[in-house]
C-alpha cells in the first residue's frame, strides 16, 4: 500500500512553545489529509480535514487557532500546535486519502507530543 | 458521545482458533464500516470493509458481518495467527453527507497465543 510518513515521531517541548508536525504522502498525491488525536486507551478522534489549497475543516470543539493546519502541496500537510500546554500532550496521527474510496485512506505512524 | 463502541478492550485467543471482535454503533446514518489493524508505533492499516447493503464480506482469513437492525458488526479471524496480535479498530462513516470522515471505536487489543 501507499506510504505516509510523519515527522517527528516524538517531541517533548516546554509549555508555551509551538510545535509543528509534518505529514507526507511519499508515493502518491493526496488532495485530502486528516488529522486525528488519540488519548491513551481511547479511539482516534478526528480533529480536522485538510484540503490542498484551501482552509482546513475543523471538527466541533477543536480550536482552529490552537491547531493550525496547512496543506500547501499535494504531498504535505502540517499541524502546528500553538502555545502548547500539558493538556495538549497526546498522540497525533495523520492520514492521507489516495482516491475516493474509504479504504484508500493511509495512515502515518503518529507523533507522540509531550508538553512539560 | 462515543458513536462507535468496542466494549472489549482486550481479547486473548489460541493460535488456530477463531478470533471474534465486536463493534456497536449508535448513529443510524453510518452506512460504511471498516476494520483497521494497528501495531505499536505504527499507523492503522486497512483490513476489510463492508457497505450497509451487505451483511457479510470475506477476504481470506478475515470476515466482517454486519447486523444493521442491531447496529452491530463483528470481525472474524480464522485461523488466528500470532502475527494477528495487534489493536483492532472498527470505524464507521456515512456515505451521504459525511464524505470520507471516519468515526473510530476505542479498539480491542488482540493477543494470539501459541
Amino acid at each position: 500500500g501507499a506510504v505516509v510518513s510523519q515527522h517527528p515521531s516524538w517531541v517533548i517541548c516546554k509549555s508555551g512553545t509551538s510545535v509543528k508536525i509534518e505529514c507526507r504522502s511519499l508515493d502518491f498525491q493526496a488532495t485530502t489529509m486528516f488529522w486525528y488525536r488519540q488519548f491513551p486507551k481511547q479511539s482516534l478522534m478526528l480533529m480536522a480535514t485538510s484540503n490542498e489549497g484551501s482552509k482546513a475543516t475543523y471538527e466541533q470543539g477543536v480550536e482552529k487557532d490552537k491547531f493550525l493546519i496547512n496543506h500547501a502541496s499535494l504531498t504535505l500537510s502540517t499541524l502546528t500546535v500553538t502555545s502548547a500546554h500539558p493538556e495538549d500532550s497526546s498522540f497525533y496521527i495523520c492520514s492521507a486519502l489516495q482516491g475516493d474510496q474509504y479504504n484508500e485512506q493511509f495512515f502515518g505512524p503518529g507523533t507522540r507530543l509531550t508538553v512539560l | 458521545d462515543q458513536q462507535v463502541k468496542q466494549n472489549s478492550p482486550s481479547l486473548s485467543v489460541q493460535e488456530g482458533r477463531i478470533s471474534i471482535l465486536n463493534c456497536d454503533y449508535t448513529n443510524s446514518m453510518f452506512d460504511y464500516f471498516l476494520w483497521y489493524k494497528k501495531y505499536p508505533a505504527e499507523g492503522p492499516t486497512f483490513l476489510i470493509s463492508i457497505s450497509s447493503i451487505k451483511d457479510k464480506n470475506e477476504d481470506g482469513r478475515f470476515t466482517v458481518f454486519l447486523n444493521k437492525s442491531a447496529k452491530h458488526l463483528s470481525l472474524h479471524i480464522v485461523p488466528s495467527q500470532p502475527g494477528d496480535s495487534a489493536v483492532y479498530f472498527c470505524a464507521a462513516s456515512g456515505l451521504t453527507g459525511g464524505g470520507n470522515k471516519l468515526t473510530f471505536g476505542t479498539g480491542t487489543q488482540l493477543k494470539v497465543e501459541l
